[in-house]
């Protein structure tokens, strides 16, 4: 099974920061990378796919970069919507696997 | 508007069985591999399956922790989705969300609309 490692595990940010989450796999992926944002108690949503791509709807803010076994989430300008948990996962190979998460928390 | 509904989960004893569903609007449901996963509580998500379209045979794949266990199935009649569980253990209490699979650029696999989720909960 491919593992996903996410860093930072928690971090503390404030509205207007921006903030940058990496994802390594445990082999290389190509762009099979997405990422997903979580609010407490909330189902997944899809943010970026193929590691770059916004995804319909998602605020212009949000970019992905990286291809091989490093990717890269940075967040502009961070909103109050957006301190929540976010999560990589690979779609190279099943069984699909998650990174552990980041929680984005209010400085 | 896609949505996806989970229902049927709740409290059950270890070694029993249980069958939540999954019922699609909103998008041709036959149209799309379906795929499930779960979140134990405080924890990260886990991939449990998928069941393919039936162009594709509507061919399954499972997790090591749930193979032999758990069946996904569909109705594309119904436009609802299955995942029956049975022999169920403790540690697969978790909330399970159903999503909609689908192939984008690259043929990279993305799962563009989740369900809300439903606990289902393993206990004596």
């Amino acid at each position: 099974d491919i593992q996903m490692t996410q860093s930072p595990s928690s971090l503390s940010a404030s509205v207007g920061d921006r903030v940058t989450i990496t994802c390594r796999a445990s082999q290389s992926i190509s762009v099979y990378l997405n990422w997903y944002q979580q609010s407490p108690g909330k189902a997944p949503k899809l943010l970026i796919y193929a590691a770059s791509y916004l995804q319909s709807g998602v605020p212009s803010r949000f970019s992905g970069s990286g291809s091989g076994a490093d990717f890269t989430l940075t967040i502009n300008s961070l909103q109050p919507d957006d301190f929540a948990s976010y999560f990589c996962q690979q779609s190279y190979s099943t069984p699909w696997t998650f990174g552990q998460g980041t929680k984005v928390e209010i400085k | 508007e896609v949505q996806l509904v989970e229902s049927g989960g709740g409290l059950v004893k270890p070694g029993r069985s249980l069958r939540i569903s999954c019922t699609a609007s909103g998008f041709n449901f036959g149209d799309y591999d379906m795929t499930w996963f779960r979140q134990a509580p405080g924890k990260g998500l886990e991939w449990v399956g998928f069941i393919r379209r039936k162009v594709y045979g509507e061919t399954t794949e499972y997790a090591a922790s749930v193979k032999g266990r758990f069946i996904i199935s569909r109705d594309d009649s119904t436009s609802i989705a299955y995942l029956e569980m049975n022999g169920l253990k403790t540690e697969d209490t978790a909330v399970y969300y159903c999503t909609r699979e689908r192939v984008a650029i690259f043929g990279v696999i993305i799962m563009d609309y989740w369900g809300q989720g439903t606990l289902v909960t393993v206990s004596s």
